[in-house]
Order: structure tokens, then C-alpha cells, then sequence
């Protein structure tokens, strides 16, 4: 079935470092991928997303990079803030409607 | 504050039962979507409704069901809930249907005992 691959790994960065989180996703017919942000006790919260005709977009802080052809996400934050902490969701959604399949997320842990 | 609220933000109940949750979207947003959240499956898309009506559907369960009211509130039905129902519920809103930024309510944990 369709999926979008994230290993629950964690991530661990002091700050001020750069991070980069990554996600392999499985339907190379998806067109919309979306990072999301969640701290303990709250619901995701959207942070950049991307549609396959670009591989890269930028936001503040944040970027993402799209590589269609071995079907991988990345999101990088720059300067990263112990306010960054959380788990770190990929997301993908095909064409037609906006059905998001999330992969299983990645646990970013910042030290002052 | 993503505007979507969710209500009650914790719902306690037996094996059996049955509970209904509640969502608001934000000012203006047509779709609302459905996520259950649970350890071992993580967030898994329910059903969506755009407009007051049924949209897509995903890995609902039969004994769940949802509706889309005309002032587009969205509540989640749950009946002979069993111990594995126990999860994250979230409501997310979107503008439209296609493609649409999703914005994710706070979610209401449910506990099923």
C-alpha cells in the first residue's frame, strides 16, 4: 500500500546548529508534500510545503528540497532553537482530493 | 492558535460506548478533514467532508461514522468502542478541498477503558 517511509529516529543538535530531517516516500504519483511540526500535547502545525513541480522552497528558517527522481524529502532549519523541539511529521497527498498520508515522524531534539 | 478547535479536549469512557467529537473550522474554511493519531499506527486520515458533504474517506472504521453541519461544524461519531479505539482524534480545516494548506485543531484524547 501507499506510504510514506519516516523512521522514528531522534534527532539530537545543539543550538545554533543546522538540522536536517529526511523522508522517503513510496507513490511517485503524490504532487504535494507538506512538513509538519508537533510539540507534545498539541496538533501538527504546518511549517512549508512543496508541489512537485519545485524541487526547493524556502521559508524563514526553513527549507525544503524535493528529489522526484529517488522520491525524497528533506527539511532543513537553519540556526535551530531549542523552541524547535518536537517531532517532525513528512506528508504527501495525491492528485484528486487532499487525503495526507503522514509518515511516522522524527523527534528533533534541540540542547542549549 | 491554528483557529480549528476541538472539543472536549479529553473524553474518558468504557468498551462499548459511544461518543461523539466535536470540530470547528476556521472562519471561512470549507473542508474539514479527520486524523486518528494512535501510537502504533501514527496519523492516519478518517474521512474528509467539503461543504457538508462526504469528500473522500480513508481507514474509517464502520462503527465510526461523521457528519458536516450547514454552519460547517464537523462532529465524529464512535460507537462499541474498543480498548484499541483508544488515540489522538484531530480535525484539520482547509479552504477548499484541492491542495489546500490543512490546519490541525488541538486534538481530543480519547481514553477508552
Amino acid at each position: 500500500g501507499e506510504s510514506v517511509g519516516l523512521h522514528l529516529p531522534t534527532l539530537s543538535v545543539q543550538e545554533g546548529d543546522n538540522s536536517i530531517i529526511n523522508c522517503a516516500y513510496s507513490n511517485s504519483a503524490s504532487d504535494y508534500f507538506i512538513w509538519y511540526k508537533q510539540e507534545s500535547g498539541k496538533g501538527p502545525q504546518f511549517i512549508i510545503d512543496i508541489r512537485s513541480n519545485m524541487d526547493k522552497r524556502q521559508g524563514q528558517r526553513v527549507t525544503v528540497l524535493l528529489n522526484k527522481t529517488v522520491k525524497h524529502l528533506s527539511l532543513q532549519i537553519a540556526a535551530t532553537q531549542p523552541g524547535d523541539s518536537a517531532v517532525y511529521f513528512c506528508a504527501e497527498a495525491g492528485a484528486g482530493f487532499q487525503k495526507l498520508v503522514f509518515g511516522t515522524g522524527t523527534r528533533l531534539l534541540v540542547s542549549p | 492558535d491554528s483557529g480549528v478547535t476541538q472539543t472536549p479536549k479529553h473524553l474518558i469512557t468504557a468498551t462499548g460506548q459511544r461518543v461523539t467529537l466535536r470540530c470547528s473550522p476556521r472562519s471561512g474554511d470549507l473542508s474539514v478533514y479527520w486524523y486518528q493519531q494512535s501510537l502504533d499506527q501514527g496519523l492516519q486520515f478518517l474521512i474528509q467532508y467539503y461543504n457538508g458533504e462526504e469528500r473522500a474517506k480513508g481507514n474509517i472504521l464502520e462503527r465510526f461514522s461523521a457528519q458536516q453541519f450547514p454552519d460547517l461544524h464537523s462532529e465524529l461519531n464512535l460507537s462499541s468502542l474498543e480498548l484499541g479505539d483508544s488515540a489522538l482524534y484531530f480535525c484539520a480545516s482547509s479552504v477548499a478541498g484541492e491542495k489546500d494548506t490543512q490546519y490541525f485543531g488541538p486534538g481530543t484524547r480519547l481514553t477508552v477503558l
